[in-house]
């Protein structure tokens, strides 16, 4: 069955500090993955997705299927940027998006 | 820039009774999506709903629910007897073609069965 894994439920970080929010998959075809941000009180809003290989707000993931992961990645993490991060699959012939259950990021000035 | 909206943003019923969700798809969107966030869960997708119909739904959409476009603009869920365990955020996402494209969600209907 289609699964996404994200281990960490809460992480805090320093100001300027690297982070890393791991995300694993489990699917056996050609997987479609994104990256949504849920800020306090508003909207799940995309925030990349491995297809268009873009920089958002510092933010890049990268797909890597040999190990199935997409971890999302901030060289100096802002305090701007504590939310609440969940990493979803989309596959191939199905409208659905299998979500994590997210992991919830605190930057500490 | 054109957000999907719904409505009410907190609904408490009791249990048995039905209730409607509202949504407000992105105007020039054709794919839409009903997905639950049971407190503390995961996201879990409900059912997504293309050209008038019902294209793909989980097993968590049994016969309690069910989906509608009454209109050109809404789009609704219905449960018809509700249960505690329909306590949840609902959302709603709309997106352009379907497929692998961007889901856009909706701010989210608490509902609280009692």
């Amino acid at each position: 069955a289609q699964r996404v894994t994200q281990p960490e439920k809460l992480l805090s970080v320093f100001k300027g500090a690297p982070v890393e929010l791991k995300c694993n998959y489990s699917y056996s075809g050609s997987p479609e993955l994104f990256w949504y941000v849920q800020y306090s009180r508003q909207r799940l809003q995309l925030l990349l997705r491995h297809i268009s290989r873009e920089s958002i707000k510092g933010f890049t993931a990268d797909l890597n299927k040999g190990e199935t992961s997409f971890h999302l990645k901030k060289p100096f993490a802002q305090e701007e940027d504590s939310a609440m991060y969940y990493c979803a699959l989309g596959q191939g012939g199905s409208e659905k998006l299998v979500f994590g259950k997210g992991t919830k990021l605190t930057v500490n000035p | 820039e054109p957000e999907v909206t719904q409505t009410p943003s907190h609904q408490v019923t009791q249990m048995g009774q039905e209730v409607i969700l509202r949504c407000v798809p992105i105007s020039n969107h054709l794919y839409f999506y009903w997905y639950r966030q049971i407190l503390g869960q995961k996201v879990e997708f409900l059912v997504s709903f293309y050209n008038n119909e019902i294209s793909e739904k989980s097993e968590i959409f049994d016969d309690q629910f069910s989906v509608e476009r009454p209109d050109g603009s809404n789009f609704t869920l219905k449960i018809r007897s509700t249960k505690l365990e329909d306590s949840a955020m609902y959302f709603c996402a709309s997106s352009a073609n379907g497929g692998r494209e961007t889901q856009y969600f909706g701010p989210g209907t608490r509902l609280l069965v009692l």
